[in-house]
C-alpha cells in the first residue's frame, strides 16, 4: 500500500461547480498536511497548510483534515477555468526541512469547463 | 521579488553527455531540494541539501550529482551514467524549522535526443 493515494483524474467539472480532491494516507504520524496546485510546465504553488485536524479556508479554498480516516480533502467554490491545473497533496509527520520526511502524492488534473 | 530560478527552462542533450541544471534562490532558505516529475509518477526526491557543502541522497540519486558550495545556489548535474534522464526537473527550498513547505522553482525540462 502506498503511503499517499490520491486519485490522478482527470477531473472534469463545469465552471461554478464545487470541487472535491481528495488523498488517503497510510502513515498515522502525519501530523502536517498541504495542498500545492501546479499550472502545466510549472512548478507547484502552495495552496493550503493545515496542522493536525479540522478545516481551514482561504478565500474560495477550503482544506480538510479527517485524521481519525487518515483522509484529506480540499473544496474548490465557484470553481473558474483559471483552477484548471494538477493538485498535489503533501504530508509530514514533523514540522522542519528535510525532504526525507515529506510525502506527495502523484496529483489530481482538474479541468473546469467554461 | 524573493523566489527560485531555475535554468535553463528547456535543454537538449545527445545521449552520453552530462548536463548541469541550475538553482538559485534569493529566499535565505537553508535547505534546498531537487525532484524529478514524469507523467503519472510524482514528484521523486533526487537530493537534498540542509546546510552548505553537506547534501544526502534521495530515492533515485544514481547517475546523478550535486554541490552546495554557496547558499543561494543548488546545481544538479545529470550525468550520462542516467539511463532515462528525459523528465521535468523542479527545484526547491525550505526554511529548516518552522513549517515544512517548500517553494519550488519554475522548473527545467530536460529531453535527451
Amino acid at each position: 500500500q502506498k503511503e499517499v493515494e490520491q486519485d490522478p483524474g482527470p477531473l472534469s467539472v463545469p465552471e461554478g461547480a464545487i470541487v472535491s480532491l481528495n488523498c488517503t494516507y497510510s502513515n498515522s504520524a502525519f501530523q502536517y498536511f498541504m495542498w500545492y496546485r501546479q499550472y502545466s510546465r510549472k512548478g507547484p504553488e502552495l495552496l493550503m497548510y493545515t496542522y493536525s485536524s479540522g478545516n481551514k479556508e482561504d478565500g474560495r479554498f477550503t482544506a480538510q483534515v479527517d485524521k481519525s480516516s487518515k483522509y484529506i480533502s480540499l473544496f474548490i467554490r465557484d470553481s473558474q477555468p483559471s483552477d484548471s491545473a494538477t493538485y498535489l497533496c503533501a504530508m509530514s509527520a514533523h514540522s522542519g526541512g528535510g525532504a526525507d520526511g515529506l510525502t506527495f502524492g502523484k496529483g489530481t488534473h482538474l479541468i473546469i469547463q467554461p | 521579488d524573493g523566489g527560485i530560478t531555475q535554468s535553463p527552462k528547456y535543454l537538449f542533450r545527445k545521449e552520453g553527455q552530462n548536463v548541469t541544471l541550475s538553482c538559485e534562490q534569493n529566499l535565505n532558505h537553508d535547505a534546498m531540494y531537487w525532484y524529478r516529475q514524469d507523467p503519472g509518477q510524482g514528484l521523486r526526491l533526487i537530493y537534498y541539501s540542509q546546510i552548505v557543502n553537506d547534501f544526502q541522497k534521495g530515492d533515485i540519486a544514481e547517475g546523478y550529482s550535486v554541490s552546495r558550495e554557496k547558499k543561494e545556489s543548488f546545481p544538479l548535474t545529470v550525468t550520462s551514467a542516467q539511463k532515462n534522464p528525459t523528465a521535468f526537473y523542479l527545484c526547491a527550498s525550505s526554511m529548516v524549522s518552522g513549517a515544512n513547505v517548500l517553494t519550488f522553482g519554475a522548473g527545467s525540462r530536460l529531453t535527451v535526443l
